[in-house]
């Protein structure tokens, strides 16, 4: 079992619809991460989170330390945020630990 | 400006030869890093260095071996190159070692061995 998981793992949704992403994991963190992969296999970080929420356009990102759990909003999907979502987190040191990835395809 | 950069985008080889991917960073960031993509689209660390010091090392085979002449650069060198070797291999950069900062990814290298 990863020490961070996220479903849905693969997730496709109709342009305009809200979205959501999950994102569990098992250890002690120092942060999480969100990072996209687009199809052509650039990777961006999107979001580091300690605690509460970020929000940075229709992006939104929040997380639950004490349910070690967290969630990536996507408001008003467009078919360019197809792409890869993953969740990473620090772990006390310096590398990150990465879940799966969350396959996302946006239809107009 | 590419802030982390990495050559050669594509590489192709056959079994058994010996490649060197190379990466540069020029956000003068003290850490550096090298990621394997596999065909599921996991990533997962292989190295990482500070300041030309090693400080990460995963269960890689030693035929791969990071070299870093400078803090801007993290070469990856493989020996004996095998069909699970194939793979995207990402460079990544961080101000420090701290592990609360945001990391910054070249655009991938992808290896395929024949």
């Amino acid at each position: 079992k990863n020490e961070v998981e996220q479903s849905p793992q693969n997730l496709t949704a109709q342009e305009g619809e809200f979205i959501t992403i999950n994102c569990s994991y098992s250890v002690g963190i120092s942060a999480l991460h969100w990072l996209q992969q687009h199809p052509g296999g650039g990777i961006v970080s999107l979001f580091m989170l300690s605690s509460g929420k970020k929000k940075h356009g229709r992006l939104i990102a929040t997380i639950n330390i004490q349910e070690k759990h967290s969630s990536l909003h996507i408001t008003a999907s467009h078919p360019r945020d197809s792409a890869v979502y993953i969740c990473a987190v620090s772990s006390g040191t310096y590398k990150y630990i990465f879940g799966t990835g969350t396959r996302l395809k946006v239809l107009a | 400006d590419t802030a982390v950069s990495q050559t050669p985008k594509y590489l192709v080889t056959q079994m058994g030869n010996d490649k060197s991917i190379k990466c540069e960073q020029n956000l003068g960031h003290d850490t550096m890093y090298w990621y394997k993509q596999d065909s599921k689209k996991f990533l997962k660390i292989m190295f990482s260095y500070n300041n030309k010091e090693l400080i990460i090392n995963e269960t890689v085979p030693n035929r791969f071996s990071p070299k870093s002449p400078d803090k801007a650069h993290l070469n990856l060198h493989i020996n004996s190159l095998e069909l699970g070797d194939s793979a995207v291999y990402f460079c990544a950069s961080s101000p420090s070692r701290q592990g609360i900062e945001t990391q910054y990814f070249g655009p991938g290298t992808r290896l395929l061995v024949l």
